[in-house]
């Protein structure tokens, strides 16, 4: 079974520093889709950044970019420029790209806050 | 524009009680999901539908149930609500067949069972 672990319940970041999030997950699947979802104080999911897993490229997304380290499980976020609306819940989650499978497995997120 | 939608947006019932929460889509997405967001365990899923008439069970599925008669809907259905299923409940949807497996979600009901 897949597993996804964010070992980073809180972290604060000052506003225009830059700040990684960490994600690492558990799969014996070769083809997967990895998400990074925000969820800022109104609790609305959005989807901040993906990356499939046959790309060797990092994915980027305006501020937000990943490193992407396939052989050692590993999926963190990187935010540059940090800024106030940055402040959120930040959730990775795994995806496999198998046939008919589109169910997501979440991590237990880490809340990000950003000080002015 | 497309859009997914939760209703209610807040719940109070008592233990024992049947409560349904509505998730309407009109993406017209083949995949809806039911997560339940609770403190130290992030999002879990609850239940799963891929089209019309399927629905799975997701990994806390014990107390729940779903049926899909249309692509728009998805009810969550508590049998008989108690005070663990207090919690955030989000539907989300997603396109299916050679999409990029991206979920698009409500906006939550904060269900508490007294």
């Amino acid at each position: 079974a897949q597993t996804v672990t964010q070992s980073q319940p809180e972290m604060s970041v000052q506003e225009a520093e830059t700040v990684t999030l960490s994600c690492t997950y558990d799969t014996s699947e070769n083809n997967y889709y990895l998400f990074w979802y925000k969820q800022p104080p109104s609790r609305q999911m959005i989807l901040v950044i993906r990356q499939e897993a046959y790309k060797q490229q990092n994915a980027t997304e305006n501020r937000f970019s990943v490193n992407f380290q396939k052989a050692a499980k590993s999926f963190s976020l990187k935010i540059s420029d940090s800024q106030l609306g940055d402040t959120a819940m930040y959730f990775c989650a795994f995806m496999n790209q198998r046939s008919g499978t589109y169910k997501y497995i979440f991590g237990t997120g880490t809340r990000l806050k950003v000080l002015a | 524009d497309a859009e997914i939608t939760q209703s209610p947006r807040h719940k109070i019932t008592e233990t024992g009680r049947q409560v349904t929460l509505a998730c309407h889509q009109t993406w017209n997405h083949n995949n809806m999901f039911w997560y339940r967001q609770d403190l130290g365990h992030g999002l879990r899923l609850i239940h799963y539908s891929y089209g019309v008439q399927d629905t799975n069970k997701g990994e806390v599925s014990d107390g729940y149930s779903v049926s899909r008669s249309n692509t728009e809907d998805l009810p969550l259905t508590l049998e008989s609500a108690a005070s663990s299923q207090t919690s955030v409940y989000f539907c989300a949807s997603s396109e299916s067949g050679g999409a990029r497996g991206e979920q698009y979600f409500g906006p939550g009901t904060r269900l508490t069972v007294t």
